[in-house]
């Protein structure tokens, strides 16, 4: 049972380049989410998808697309990537959202630079 | 606007030093308040949920209590591996997602 698992674990990109982060997890919950990790900012959530065929907005979604697969995967797409998006992005899955005893859980990240 | 700030930013003990980690919230309808334990280059692992004031939860050295406006995270005579990046987060009665606190960093030493 991995839990959530994140790939690539590091990244570096060149401005304008792009690229897709992934995202699955084994516990067969609804609900999934991408939040990213700044110096100073705490967590903010980038996209989320409630369940299966639905994606949101969240906080900070500028330049960022997402994809929820199927109920498994979630990815998270930079199109033409920049400077300010260089952050730790993580993926987490709940059973569904908002719900009571409904914790989000994390996988270990993507650290992405972008030069 | 819904907020969570979290204090101290560091807090640095000695081993059997106990103490408490504060977190205040204003959030609209507050549907639970969650306490995270985040490693070095890990992601965040989930520790309590607490849903009401007076509710109290416990987990080894670690005491999670809530009131109408913070919630306190106590921990009891810390040990070296207790040092992490502490973070709080609530929900509020959108739900729609947590709404972080930039965390408090523990170090204890033995």
């Amino acid at each position: 049972n991995a839990g959530v698992t994140q790939t690539p674990k590091f990244q570096v990109l060149k401005t304008g380049q792009s690229m897709t982060l992934q995202c699955a997890q084994d516990m067969n919950h609804n609900s999934m989410y991408w939040y990213r990790q700044d110096p100073g900012m705490g967590l903010r959530l980038i996209y989320y998808s409630a369940s299966e065929g639905t994606t949101d907005k969240g906080e900070v979604p500028n330049g960022y697309n997402v994809s929820r697969l199927n109920k498994r995967e979630f990815s998270l797409r930079l199109e033409s990537a920049a400077p300010s998006q260089t952050s730790v992005y993580f993926c987490a899955s709940s059973v569904t959202q908002g719900a009571r005893n409904s914790p989000l859980h994390f996988g270990n990240g993507t650290r992405l630079t972008v030069t | 606007e819904d907020q969570v700030t979290q204090s101290p930013e560091a807090l640095r003990l000695q081993e059997g030093e106990s103490s408490s980690l504060n977190c205040s919230y204003t959030v609209s309808g507050l549907r639970g308040l969650f306490w995270y334990r985040q490693d070095p280059g890990k992601g965040p692992e989930f520790l309590f949920t607490l849903y009401s004031a007076g509710e109290e939860k416990e987990k080894e050295r670690l005491k999670a209590t809530l009131t109408k406006k913070e919630s306190f995270l106590h921990i009891t005579a810390p040990k070296p591996e207790d040092s992490a990046t502490y973070l709080c987060a609530a929900h509020n009665q959108a739900g729609t997602a947590l709404i972080f606190g930039k965390g408090t960093t523990l170090s204890v030493s033995s």
